[in-house]
């Protein structure tokens, strides 16, 4: 079935260090690709997209690409802060037997935590 | 454009109880999905509805169960708690256009706690 895998956490990196979070899947069909992002006490809140292969995403400063040979779509940030802190999430819209089933399915998750 | 908004935000219940959680989609969205979250299992889809459908539904008993209705608000309801049963549960909504490009927004969860 279709499966998301993420690099397992936590991460510990000091300000304005460099970060990449793995992401990697398996689908049938051509899914979208998302990066979630959890603060402590919130819901899900949406980073970035991607739809199609070599797609790119971005926002925040936060971007992955979609590769489909590699099946990947790993979170990069040149630069992070103390205020990234958070668990992200990589997940994949699940085609199912329709491209309308509404259904996510997510990785474990990673916690990145960014010391100053 | 308001969020997606989830009440109550907290609840404690007893075992073997039943418990109903609601849910406001962001205005013009019509596909509402629920998801459990726990430290063990992580982030699992119960169910989605559309237009007053369940249009697809995940690996859960049927002691979870829900409904949408016609202004696109939803509810879920647990009926005979479990310990287990104890999570946040989190509810997104979704325009859906009708393209792959499947966004969903979520609210900030309903902590349940089964004691």
């Amino acid at each position: 079935g279709n499966s998301v895998t993420q690099m397992e956490g936590p991460v510990t990196l000091s300000e304005e260090a460099f970060l990449t979070i793995n992401c990697t899947y398996t689908a049938t069909g051509y899914p979208s690709l998302f990066w979630y992002v959890q603060y402590p006490g919130e819901g899900l809140q949406l980073l970035l997209k991607a739809t199609k292969a070599d797609d790119k995403g971005s926002n925040k400063g936060f971007e992955a690409t979609y590769r489909k040979e590699t099946t990947s779509f790993h979170l990069e940030k040149g630069s992070v802060q103390v205020s990234d802190s958070a668990v992200y999430f990589c997940a994949l819209s699940d085609p199912g037997g329709s491209s309308n089933t509404g259904k996510l399915i997510f990785g474990q998750g990673t916690t990145l935590q960014v010391k100053p | 454009k308001a969020g997606v908004t989830q009440t109550p935000r907290y609840l404690i219940k007893t075992r073997g109880q039943q418990v109903t959680l609601s849910c406001s989609p962001i205005s013009g969205h019509r596909s509402v999905s629920w998801y459990q979250q726990t430290p063990g299992q992580g982030l699992q889809f119960l169910f989605e509805y559309f237009s007053e459908t369940q249009r697809n539904k995940g690996n859960f008993p049927g002691r979870f169960s829900g409904r949408q209705f016609s202004n696109s608000r939803s509810e879920m309801n647990v009926s005979t708690l479990e310990l287990g049963d104890s999570a946040l549960y989190l509810c997104a909504s979704s325009y859906d256009r009708g393209i792959l490009s499947y966004e969903q927004y979520f609210g900030p969860g309903t902590r349940l706690t089964v004691t």
